[in-house]
């Protein structure tokens, strides 16, 4: 059962747009991670959110907690090549003591 | 500080064979834990290892097993492979067990193909 619902599953887009890939839950979470994955690589962390409408800037990329801490979403501004890859949400369920994943978005990003 | 390494990179087996993946945590991190990512069922947590012990398990049959070394290493088995069990296994280190908050930080992963 996927618990973490990520959309879109698949996102191509042209240098320089912006986007935005979702996050989402039935059920309240803690705290939510945001990873990358490159091809041939594992994910590496991006960051952790744990504040219900908090916002996070790290350079060109914005990640935002829902006020109900429900979801999750991470904005780029101007895409370049160098953000392709694979987005992926997770969240720390303490009753299964692991760590859950989303689906994720496949992002590719043309020059 | 090197990263997370594993092997191997890549293997492949035919049905029915046993296989054994290595990792090789960040150096002083005592918490291992493995994954399977599959493009059908994405990304799922195995188990978890800190001081040599299983701290948790995800939901996989018990031909998934593991085991942690004194020197933090970790190796996973499975065996009678399957061929869904084609997938990139994933190992990540964190100094701390995943309950404490800690980042973990992921291996370049092993590719398993089962013919």
């Amino acid at each position: 059962t996927q618990l973490l619902e990520q959309s879109p599953q698949f996102l191509s887009i042209q240098e320089g747009e912006n986007l935005t890939v979702y996050c989402n839950s039935s059920s309240v979470f803690s705290s939510l991670q945001w990873y990358r994955q490159e091809p041939g690589e594992g994910p590496v962390l991006l960051v952790t959110v744990v504040t219900g409408g908090e916002v996070k800037k790290l350079k060109r990329l914005t990640f935002q907690f829902g006020d109900a801490r429900k979801d999750s979403s991470l904005h780029i501004t101007a895409a370049q090549p160098g953000d392709t890859g694979l987005y992926l949400c997770a969240k720390y369920s303490g009753s299964a003591r692991q760590l859950t994943f989303g689906s994720g978005t496949q992002l590719t990003v043309l020059p | 500080k090197a990263g997370v390494t594993q092997t191997p990179r890549y293997l492949i087996k035919t049905r029915g064979q046993q296989v054994t993946l290595s990792c090789s945590p960040i150096s002083g991190h005592r918490s291992v834990s493995w994954y399977q990512q599959t493009p059908g069922q994405g990304l799922q947590f195995l188990f978890e290892y800190f001081s040599e012990t299983q701290r948790n398990k995800g939901n996989f049959p018990g031909r998934f097993s593991g085991r942690q070394f004194s020197n933090s290493r970790s190796e996973m088995n499975v065996s009678t492979l399957e061929l869904g069990d084609s997938a990139l296994y994933l190992c990540a280190s964190s100094l701390g067990r995943l309950a404490g908050g800690n980042e973990q930080f992921f291996g370049p992963g092993t590719r398993l193909t089962v013919l």
